[in-house]
């Protein structure tokens, strides 16, 4: 078990606010990926990480930030939400045998 | 970007059945990764392979390395209702920097009728 903790598991926040949501791991993987899912697209990656500092942009990063200063966490921020930004959001690392997922986000923007 | 052609979208089967899915490419692949979806949850992995040809099981699940690299399959036998949710496949072109990402097929809904 990679020990991968994903909070808060549910948020209901207004359009226009910002939102952060964390990615927590116990095991110290170098990478770490944020991923939204949503119907008919599958997981799309919004932002990953190869190490403290070390961050890059995925396919779908429009309107998010991402910040890693400790290598445990791995903090995803919606500068300001909309409504598109509802979805679940899941953090994975990425260890010998493949990714691990955590229990995802639902968040819905109002 | 790019994703991987995942067959077929969805499927309704009776208990007991063989289940047989699979992912294709444009491109090649160094790793292939079978994982499964509940709802509610993360994906979980089911099964990874590394080597072009590779078949490899994992209980009543089996998956296969295409031998060009561009392909992979997943089966499973004798479907129980507890199979039920989304199986998704990965290809995985390296292992250092951005050949780490993995490419995604849509995903498999697969429901079991007891």
């Amino acid at each position: 078990d990679a020990g991968i903790t994903q909070s808060p598991r549910h948020k209901v926040t207004e359009t226009g606010t910002p939102v952060t949501l964390r990615c927590h791991q116990t095991e110290n993987h170098r990478y770490m990926y944020w991923y939204r899912q949503d119907p008919g697209h599958g997981l799309r990656l919004i932002h990953y990480s190869y190490g403290v500092k070390d961050t890059d942009k995925g396919e779908v990063s429009d309107g998010y930030s991402v910040s890693r200063s400790k290598t445990e966490d791995f903090l995803l921020t919606l500068e300001s939400a909309t409504s598109s930004q509802t979805s679940v959001y899941f953090c994975a690392i990425s260890d010998s045998y493949g990714y691990t997922f955590g229990s995802g986000t639902r968040l819905t923007v109002v | 970007g790019q994703q991987l052609n995942q067959s077929p979208q969805s499927m309704f089967i009776q208990e007991g059945e063989d289940v047989s899915m699979n992912c294709t490419s444009s491109s090649i692949f160094n790793t292939w990764l079978w994982y499964k979806q509940d709802p509610g949850e993360g994906p979980v992995l089911l099964i990874a392979l590394y080597k072009a040809g590779e078949l490899t099981s994992n209980g009543r699940l089996t998956a296969q390395f295409g031998i060009t690299r561009k392909d992979s399959f997943l089966n499973i036998s004798a479907s129980i209702p507890s199979d039920v949710g989304i199986y998704f496949c990965a290809g995985q072109r390296g292992y250092a920097g951005n050949n780490r990402k993995l490419i995604w097929g849509l995903g498999t809904s697969l429901a079991v009728n007891p």
